[in-house]
């Protein structure tokens, strides 16, 4: 089991450009969650997809947008890029409502 | 609410015990997680605790849930070099799904 796999690992865009990071679960989860996660601080929740559905949503900002796919993956999509979108964005992978999020090793995403 | 607070350092001594502290505010939170982040690196999840119990031992790893303070802890026995790293609190957002609040983190520093 690869577990939850994360891609690309490091990205480097500039400003106003877009990027999408893409996310594979772990094998039996059915529930995709993708956070923020800036230097020295704890993750922030972003949203959460499950049945290709946008299930619930933090506070980020509209130009945050994703994708589930049937087989699980999602994607996460970010436009018009801030220097302050630069962070580590990180995907967690769940059995629906069940304990125990897995994450990936995340991508690295800077802003010039 | 939604707020997760740590204390942000921990220096300990190769072979002493650590105990990393976190409060948290949703009284309603089923379970209450335990990650690590090594540098560069993802989140690993170490351990978690449901909400109807006290205690829970997992090797070197003890964590310690008071809900009438909202107080959890995580001690680890016999700390080693390779312990260092940041460890993260979280709580499942009850009016969510699997939603996740992490509090900022605590760098945990093991020295000979």
């Amino acid at each position: 089991d690869a577990g939850v796999t994360q891609s690309p690992t490091h990205l480097i865009k500039t400003r106003g450009q877009q990027v999408t990071l893409r996310c594979s679960p772990k094998s039996g989860h059915d529930t995709v969650s993708w956070y923020q996660q800036a230097l020295g601080q704890g993750p922030q929740f972003i949203f959460q997809y499950y049945e290709e559905e946008e299930r619930q949503r933090g506070n980020f900002p509209d130009r945050f947008s994703g994708h589930q796919f049937p087989n699980y993956s999602s994607e996460l999509n970010v436009n018009a890029l801030l220097l302050g979108d630069s962070a580590l964005y990180l995907c967690a992978s769940s059995k629906d409502t069940q304990g125990g999020a897995f994450f990936g090793q995340g991508t690295r995403l800077t802003v010039v | 609410g939604e707020d997760v607070e740590q204390s942000l350092f921990l220096s300990v001594r190769e072979g002493d015990s650590s105990v990393i502290n976190c409060t948290y505010t949703d009284s309603s939170s089923t379970y209450l997680y335990w990650y690590k982040q090594e540098p560069g690196a993802g989140l690993q999840l170490l351990t978690y605790i449901f909400s109807n119990m006290d205690m829970k031992q997992d090797q070197r790893l003890t964590v310690l849930l008071n809900k009438k303070d909202k107080h959890l802890s995580l001690r680890i026995a016999d700390t080693q070099t390779g312990d260092s790293a940041i460890y993260f609190c979280a709580e499942v957002f009850s009016g969510g799904y699997n939603k996740l609040i992490f509090g900022a983190g605590t760098r945990l520093a093991v020295h000979p």
